[in-house]
């Protein structure tokens, strides 16, 4: 199973919809998720962390579940903007040998959003 | 201005030729990093630093060195660089006090022919 999996899409949205994504990790040590926006050829970029309890930032809402490792991002009311690449990260590497903080990036979910 | 700014931000080498990447910060932030994103592959992270002293090899090191020169630099050397090391290279900083939190520079495209 790789540590940390998203569907790759691409997400064709209509304007004002709702969409969902979600991400699997492997790894149940883990302690810190997080959703990243990446616009094309364009940094990635902290969207909002990820808490135990879901945490809703405006239009935007994520929510864990540890029991079934998955870690979900829903959109409401999307926006022509909000068309990018949502990275799924997490933190605790498997293998001790990972990076430094343990992040892994998933390989994002590209969602368009068609006026 | 950017927080964490990195040159060149294109770059067109030949086969076996030595390049550098470099990286600044003005987060003051102990920790940085350097990725390569290739399509379809996500991020892979080449080398990390803590502090001026310490380097570490992360998931893809081979065929990369790294050069902490300060708290706020960072750079990424090919010795001799191939075409399998044509990618996007993004470099970034992260902090005790920030969590996990990582902030990413603009990027660098290069490409080895």
């Amino acid at each position: 199973r790789k540590e940390v999996e998203q569907d790759p899409g691409p997400f064709n949205v209509p304007e004002g919809a709702t969409v969902a994504f979600n991400c699997t990790y492997s790894n149940s040590a883990s302690q810190s998720f997080f959703w990243y926006r990446q616009d094309c050829r364009k940094e990635p970029k902290l969207l909002m962390s990820v808490y135990s309890s879901g945490n809703e930032d405006g239009r935007f809402t994520a929510q864990l579940n540890r029991a079934s490792q998955y870690i979900s991002l829903l959109i409401r009311d999307s926006k022509l903007s909000d068309s990018a690449t949502y990275l799924c990260v997490v933190n605790g590497r498997s293998d001790s040998g990972g990076g430094a903080d343990g992040l892994t990036f998933g390989k994002g979910t590209h969602l368009i959003i068609q006026p | 201005d950017a927080d964490v700014t990195q040159t060149p931000r294109n770059r067109i080498t030949k086969t076996g030729k030595r390049i550098m990447l470099e990286c600044s910060q003005t987060k003051g932030h102990d920790r940085m990093y350097w990725y390569r994103q290739d399509p379809g592959l996500g991020l892979r992270l080449i080398y990390y630093s803590f502090d001026v002293k310490d380097i570490n090899k992360g998931e893809i090191s081979d065929g990369y060195s790294v050069s902490r020169q300060a708290q706020a630099k960072f750079s990424l050397s090919l010795e001799s660089a191939i075409p399998n090391q044509t990618a996007l290279y993004f470099c970034a900083t992260s902090d005790e006090r920030t969590g996990f939190e990582q902030y990413f520079g603009p990027g660098t495209r290069l490409t080895v022919t």
